[in-house]
């Protein structure tokens, strides 16, 4: 089984430019999360999307940033207008199933990450 | 609001060595708890996970963690060290009922000779 695939491993952008990072999840996964890691801090949580939902943004930045799952095809962190402040490391991860109530792994299966530089 | 604290930036430890790595939670409820390990340059491998039952929870890679609800804890421990575990380490916990993962800061090892 391949594993969460993310690219660009490594992007790199300069200000004002968009940026779109990909994350196709495992096989049989249809529930994605993103988190940024900034030098020297954890992974923060973005989002989670299910497909063609999102079913929480609140780690989301209110402007510039947006994310999508479709039906057919990877997800996508789409940052516009990039500013040097965006430069981290990007993680999507995938899990199975939607976790409540009962839960069966818990588990969160993370891609090697996509490493935004905004000159 | 849950969160985690990792009050251990960066820890060295001699090869062979014992190894303990704090986590402290803060949550209402009976939490849901894992502990990753981050190589340089790579992306995030679970090393171990508590639900609940027994309390210390054996792992990959010859890791443990106990669980101490009295104490908030969840510290991550081997007993013998070798180079290859150099990396970064991260407690988390489970946010309600959507499955994002709330991190700690994380705790750099380095493993020397």
């Amino acid at each position: 089984n391949a594993g969460v695939m993310q690219n660009p491993r490594h992007l790199v952008r300069r200000r004002g430019q968009e940026a779109r990072l990909r994350c196709s999840p495992m096989k049989g996964h249809s529930h994605v999360y993103w988190y940024r890691q900034l030098p020297e801090e954890g992974l923060k949580f973005m989002v989670y999307l299910q497909k063609e939902n999102i079913i929480d943004e609140s780690g989301m930045p209110k402007e510039r940033f947006s994310a999508e799952f479709p039906k057919e095809g990877p997800s996508i962190l789409r940052i516009q207008q990039v500013v040097r402040g965006d430069s981290a490391a990007y993680f999507c991860a995938s899990s199975p199933r939607r976790m409540r109530g009962q839960w069966d792994t818990g588990e969160l299966f993370f891609g090697e990450g996509s490493r935004l530089t905004v000159l | 609001a849950q969160s985690v604290t990792q009050p251990d930036i960066h820890i060295t430890v001699s090869e062979g060595a014992s190894l303990e790595l704090r986590c402290n939670y803060s949550y209402g409820a009976t939490p849901y708890l894992f502990w990753y390990v981050q190589s340089p340059g790579q992306g995030l491998q679970l090393l171990l996970k508590y639900f609940s039952g027994d309390t210390l929870v054996q792992g990959i890679k010859g890791f443990e963690a106990e669980f101490k609800r009295s104490q908030s804890s969840f510290n991550l421990r081997k007993p013998s060290v070798h180079w290859s575990d150099a990396a970064e380490y991260f407690c988390a916990v489970v946010r309600g009922s959507q499955g994002n993962l709330i991190f700690g800061k994380g705790t750099k090892l380095s493993v020397k000779p």
